[in-house]
């Protein structure tokens, strides 16, 4: 069974630019849920979509957007991208997203000159 | 919100035992999780813990107190690769937002 794919790994984007990130779930997973990894703040949580419907959102600004499609497959988008966007950008995908684990992602590694 | 507090750092000898703390005050509780992170890598499932006691799952073992807003992390027979980063997530009400802790970087010493 194929684990959660995130596309690309690395990416390097110059300040103002905007970026789209990819995941693909593990089959059969309705839930993926985006967090942003820095050394600084740890993981925090971006959104979680489940059935294509945005279920959860955490405290990021409007610059931070997503989606999911009918294939449960997410993206997530950053506009106007700042310096403080640099980060690792988790995916994580569950069955139903209640009492059951999370399957992480490798991340995208993002950086912003 | 929540607020998942862990220790930022421990250090441990190969062959020990060592125990990491994680506490939380949350306004909706739906379960804790433990995750390892290796440098460079993505988290992994290591425990799930919604009612209150001890999960036993090989050399690692996760015991919970609801009451207190408690856990740890009991990690047996330390080895080298267990070198990682440890987080603590609590799973909120709302199905699918999980909170992180920090994590706490564990380096194994021979």
């Amino acid at each position: 069974k194929a684990g959660v794919t995130q596309t690309p790994r690395y990416l390097i984007k110059t300040r103002g630019q905007q970026v789209t990130l990819s995941c693909s779930p593990i089959s059969g997973h309705r839930s993926v849920s985006w967090y942003q990894q820095t050394p600084g703040q740890g993981l925090q949580f971006l959104f979680e979509y489940f059935s294509e419907t945005q279920r959860n959102k955490g405290n990021f600004p409007g610059r931070f957007s997503g989606r999911q499609f009918s294939n449960s497959r997410s993206e997530m988008n950053v506009s106007t991208l700042e310096l403080g966007d640099s980060a690792l950008y988790l995916c994580a995908s569950s069955w139903e997203g209640v009492n059951t684990e999370a399957f992480f992602g490798q991340g995208t590694r993002l950086t912003v000159v | 919100g929540q607020n998942i507090d862990q220790p930022t750092e421990m250090t441990a000898t190969e062959g020990a035992i060592v125990q990491i703390n994680c506490t939380y005050q949350t306004s909706g509780f739906n379960g804790l999780f433990w995750y390892q992170q290796h440098a460079g890598e993505a988290p992994t499932f290591l425990s799930y813990n919604v009612l209150d006691g001890l999960e036993e799952k090989g050399r690692f073992s996760s015991f919970l107190s609801r009451s207190k807003g408690y856990s740890y992390l009991l990690l047996k027979e330390l080895q080298m690769k267990d070198s990682a980063s440890y987080l603590c997530a609590v799973r909120d009400t709302n199905a699918g937002k999980s909170t992180f802790g920090d994590g706490t970087t564990l380096t194994v010493k021979p």
